[in-house]
């Protein structure tokens, strides 16, 4: 079965930094480009980066680009969030969300349970 | 705000058939066939139920299907069963640099 595992997360004061990660298994983790998504609480969804298959391009948000950066080691079937100048409004549970192969490949086919950063003073 | 837009809440009968719309511009629901909807327990992740669309996941239930005109997307559940009360989010491929856009979520009550 494919099971998405996060960890990492935590209580942060503003302008911290946090590192979360998710680890994958029951499937070919190189085969499969990765995303995190977010939830504050009470919220909806958010989309916040993607990685492609062997790390070579990825893309973010406009709201963390520059503080946060998406990274993966198919190796370890891990893939990481380091997220710096952590803001109040960045508190949020953090979604692992595998990217789907069926069809466009344009959606969420599998998701972690998350894990909860919360930024404050 | 969100960038797709949901209404805040539905809900019907067991048996019944609701629809839950989502409405976004031609720069993303209007522009491709890449909507994609997930259901959401309280506390729990979130689960794929439509792709492109239209098309159900495996072991996805046939009574939750989707369709789209124009720059709205639908979901629609018919024979509503008490486990289907939960939070429903939709979203797309967007052409701005975002990559993709959720709605707001509409909590279904059954």
């Amino acid at each position: 079965d494919v099971q998405l595992v996060e960890s990492g997360g935590g209580l942060v004061k503003p302008g911290g930094s946090l590192r979360l990660s998710c680890a994958a298994s029951g499937f070919i983790f190189s085969d499969y480009g990765m995303n995190w998504v977010r939830q504050a609480p009470g919220k909806g969804l958010k989309w916040v980066s993607y990685i492609t298959t062997t790390g070579t391009d990825t893309y973010s948000a406009d709201s963390v680009k520059g503080r946060f950066t998406i990274s993966r080691d198919n190796a370890k079937n891990s893939l990481f969030l380091q997220m710096n100048s952590l803001r109040v409004e960045d508190t949020a549970v953090y979604y692992c969300a595998r990217r789907g192969v069926r069809g466009s490949g344009w959606h969420f086919d599998y998701w972690g349970q998350g894990a909860l950063v919360t930024v404050s003073s | 705000q969100s960038a797709l837009t949901q209404p805040a809440s539905v809900s019907g009968s067991p048996g019944q058939s609701i629809t839950i719309s989502c409405t976004g511009t031609s720069g993303d629901i209007g522009g491709s066939n890449y909507v994609s909807w997930y259901q959401q327990h309280p506390g729990k992740a979130p689960k794929l139920m439509i792709f492109d669309v239209s098309i159900r996941p495996s072991g996805v239930p046939n009574r939750f299907s989707g369709s789209k005109s124009g720059n709205t997307a639908s979901l629609t559940i018919s024979g509503l069963q008490a486990e289907d009360e939960a939070d429903y989010f939709c979203t797309s491929y967007t052409s701005t640099s975002s990559l993709y856009v959720f709605g707001a979520g509409t909590k279904v009550t059954v």
